[in-house]
């Protein structure tokens, strides 16, 4: 089965800096990667996703880009804001099984922007 | 419209109690999924829903775990002869379409504490 690794599992970052996560997975016929934010005791939101037939995809001050020959992706956060503060989990998915897109998570990145 | 709901939020067990755990999806949602997330993990796949049809339950840990969503609108996980290695945020998503790659909408969970 699929296995995704995410690194790092912290990450400080001082207000206005960038942040960036990586993460790769092991199975080629995975062709969605959604990006999730948790915050503390809350639900995972969907933030950004992108698919295997685009190497980048943007929102304003978030992108993602996939290296599907590497097999990884990564999360890039720009200008990060204090509201940014939340454990992001990466995930893989092969929408063409026929029994759903179950997403296969990596094990988070606490991402802590400090003023 | 209202998103995913659960019920309970908290739920604490003794060792060997049977639970309950209910999943409200989004309205006209097809697709039905659970999972489990330990403490500073990522979510873990557990089963999967089509409607009424439970197309994929791999990740059911044992004999145990048994789901149902027999009129495929609502959904129970049950856990028998609750273990302490069972303690964890249990969370249910839903999604529009199986296969297209549409956003998985979780709910907020419901932690299962088994003493």
């Amino acid at each position: 089965g699929e296995n995704v690794e995410q690194h790092p599992s912290t990450l400080s970052v001082q207000e206005g800096d960038s942040a960036v996560i990586k993460c790769t997975y092991s199975d080629s016929a995975s062709n969605y990667f959604p990006w999730y934010k948790q915050e503390l005791g809350k639900r995972p939101q969907l933030i950004i996703d992108i698919r295997s037939n685009v190497g980048e995809k943007k929102d304003q001050r978030i992108a993602v880009t996939l290296n599907k020959t590497a097999k990884h992706f990564s999360l890039h956060i720009t200008e990060t804001q204090p509201e940014d503060s939340a454990v992001y989990f990466c995930a893989a998915s092969n929408l063409l099984t026929g029994g759903g897109n179950k997403l296969t998570f990596g094990t988070g990145t606490q991402l802590k922007v400090e003023l | 419209g209202a998103g995913v709901s659960q019920s309970p939020r908290y739920k604490v067990a003794k060792r060997g109690q049977d639970v309950a755990l209910r999943c409200d999806p989004i309205s006209g949602h097809v697709s039905l999924f659970w999972y489990q997330q330990a403490l500073g993990q990522g979510p873990e796949f557990l089963t999967y829903f089509q409607n009424e049809a439970q197309l994929d339950k791999s990740g059911l840990p044992s004999d145990r775990f048994f789901a149902e969503r027999p009129e495929g609108s609502v959904s129970t996980l049950k856990i028998q002869r609750t273990q302490q290695e069972d303690s964890a945020v249990y969370l249910c998503a839903s999604s529009l379409l199986p296969g297209t790659g549409n956003e998985q909408f979780f709910g907020p969970g419901t932690r299962l504490t088994v003493l």
